[in-house]
């Protein structure tokens, strides 16, 4: 079975500080892992993938997340803060196979400040 | 632009009369998936379909129904809606491996009054 366990329901940083959403997965197969990110009252939008090529995987918006499969983590991170940034973030967890389904975290709000 | 398009983007309707939330795509994608958010919670899964094979979750009442006449659209149908099906209704897709992920729409949020 595949799960996925973000850690923190809510996190608050200043503006131009560090981001880092974390998230621990776990999973019977390879995993694909997704981050996405949610603005109120709006779809869905992929932030990034790991897919089992390089384990330091870099997505829109200055964000990126490295998989630890020793950790079984594959936390978020962005080396500076945009007040843009605040949103909801879900990581997702799919087996490498066919139509097969995401499973969600329960999703982190960041909020940034001035 | 390739994209998944869903009507309206908000959607009001009385409690017990049937409300229908459709999702395009011009992505060619076999795989069309129907999501229910509920406020500060992750999607729920309420079914997809494979090309024309439906799949059903296990828990999705039996008030909700889908159709997809054919590659780019799909239905979705709330037959008699209570109180508590208010929340954002996210329709997406993925092609047959879904190693890449989804790509959602931006949903519509369905009101009951």
């Amino acid at each position: 079975a595949q799960s996925v366990t973000q850690l923190d329901s809510h996190v608050s940083v200043s503006e131009g500080t560090p981001v880092l959403l974390r998230c621990n997965y776990s999973s019977s197969y390879s995993p694909s892992l997704f981050w996405y990110v949610q603005h109120p009252n709006k779809g869905l939008q992929l932030l990034l993938k790991y897919t089992s090529a390089a384990t330091l995987v870099k997505g829109i918006n200055g964000f990126e997340a490295e998989f630890k499969k020793s950790e079984t983590s594959f936390h978020l991170t962005k080396p500076s803060a945009h007040m843009s940034d605040a949103a909801e973030y879900f990581c997702v967890v799919s087996y490498t196979g066919t139509a097969s389904k995401l499973t969600f975290g329960t999703g982190t709000r960041l909020q940034v400040t001035l | 632009d390739a994209m998944v398009i869903q009507n309206p983007r908000y959607q009001v309707t009385q409690f017990g009369k049937p409300v229908t939330l459709s999702c395009s795509q011009t992505l060619n994608h076999n795989v069309m998936y129907w999501y229910q958010q509920k406020s500060s919670q992750a999607p729920k899964l309420l079914f997809h379909y494979y090309d024309k094979d439906f799949n059903n979750e296990a828990d999705t009442p039996d008030n909700f129904q889908s159709r997809r006449p054919n590659t780019s659209f799909c239905f979705l149908d709330i037959r008699s809606p209570g109180l508590g099906d208010a929340a954002m209704y996210l329709c997406a897709t993925s092609g047959i491996n879904t190693v890449y992920g989804y790509t959602f729409g931006s949903g519509t949020r369905l009101t009951v009054v």
